[in-house]
C-alpha cells in the first residue's frame, strides 16, 4: 500500500540528547513537509522540501534539522538546541507544492 | 494578514443527525483548501480536496463545499455516526503561480453520542 511511514512512533529522550525521527514515502511525491502539533494548538511547520537535495526553513526551525538525500526520505533531527521538543511530530507529502497533502501517522517526543 | 478560522471549537450532536462544519477565510486568492480528521494520537486523514475552480466535492456522506465571494467553506456530514468523532481541520492554501502559503484552521472537535 502506497503511504506515509513515520518512525518511531513513541520516543523518549534525556535533555541534552538529539534524536532523529524517520520519515518514509512510497507516493513517488516530490514535496515533504514537518510538522509539530502541541496539545490545544494548531499545526506549525518546521521544515519543508520540495525536491532533493533541497529544503527551507518553516515558521519554526530553530533547534532542528533536516535533510532530503533521497526522494522517499526526510528525516527531522531534533536537536539539544530546541528547548521545548516534547510535542507530537507529523510529516507529509504532496506531489508538488500546493497538492494534496497526505500525513503519516506521527511520532510522539518525550523529553525527560 | 491571511488567516483561517473554524467556528464551534467544539460541537456535540446526537447520533444521526446531519450537521455543517464551518471554515473561513480571510483571503478570496485561493488556491485550494483541503479538509482533514484526526482521531487523537493519530495522524491526518485526508477527506475532501476542493480546487479554487470548483464549488463542492462529495465522497461518501461528506460534502464540502467552497464559496470564494463570501470567504467560507463547510464540510457537511450526512446521517452522522459515533465514528465520526474526531477533530475536523481545514487547510487553505493561498497564492498562486507556485508561491504558496498554506494556512491551517485551529479544527472543530466532533463528538457524535449514540
Amino acid at each position: 500500500d502506497g503511504g506515509i511511514t513515520q518512525s518511531p512512533k513513541y520516543l523518549f529522550r534525556k535533555e541534552g540528547q538529539n534524536v532523529t525521527l524517520s520519515c518514509e514515502q512510497n507516493l513517488n511525491h516530490d514535496a515533504m513537509y514537518w510538522y509539530r502539533q502541541d496539545p490545544g494548538q494548531g499545526l506549525r511547520l518546521i521544515y519543508y522540501s520540495q525536491i532533493v537535495n533541497d529544503f527551507q526553513k518553516g515558521d519554526i526551525a530553530e533547534g532542528y534539522s533536516v535533510s532530503r538525500e533521497k526522494k522517499e526520505s526526510f528525516p527531522l533531527t531534533v536537536t539539544s538546541a530546541q528547548k521545548n521538543p516534547t510535542a507530537f511530530y507529523l510529516c507529509a507529502s504532496s506531489t508538488g507544492v500546493g497538492g494534496e497533502l497526505f500525513f503519516g501517522e506521527g511520532s510522539r517526543l518525550t523529553v525527560l | 494578514k491571511q488567516e483561517v478560522t473554524q467556528i464551534p471549537a467544539a460541537l456535540s450532536v446526537p447520533e444521526g443527525e446531519n450537521l455543517v462544519l464551518n471554515c473561513s477565510f480571510t483571503d478570496s486568492a485561493i488556491y485550494n483548501l483541503q479538509w482533514f480528521r484526526q482521531d487523537p494520537g493519530k495522524g491526518l486523514t485526508s477527506l475532501l480536496l476542493i480546487q479554487s475552480s470548483q464549488r463542492e466535492q462529495t465522497s461518501g456522506r461528506l460534502n464540502a463545499s467552497l464559496d470564494k465571494s463570501s470567504g467560507r467553506s463547510t464540510l457537511y456530514i450526512a446521517a452522522s455516526q459515533p465514528g465520526d468523532s474526531a477533530t475536523y481541520l481545514c487547510a487553505v492554501i493561498f497564492g498562486m503561480d507556485s508561491n504558496y502559503q498554506l494556512i491551517w484552521g485551529a479544527g472543530t472537535k466532533l463528538i457524535i453520542k449514540p
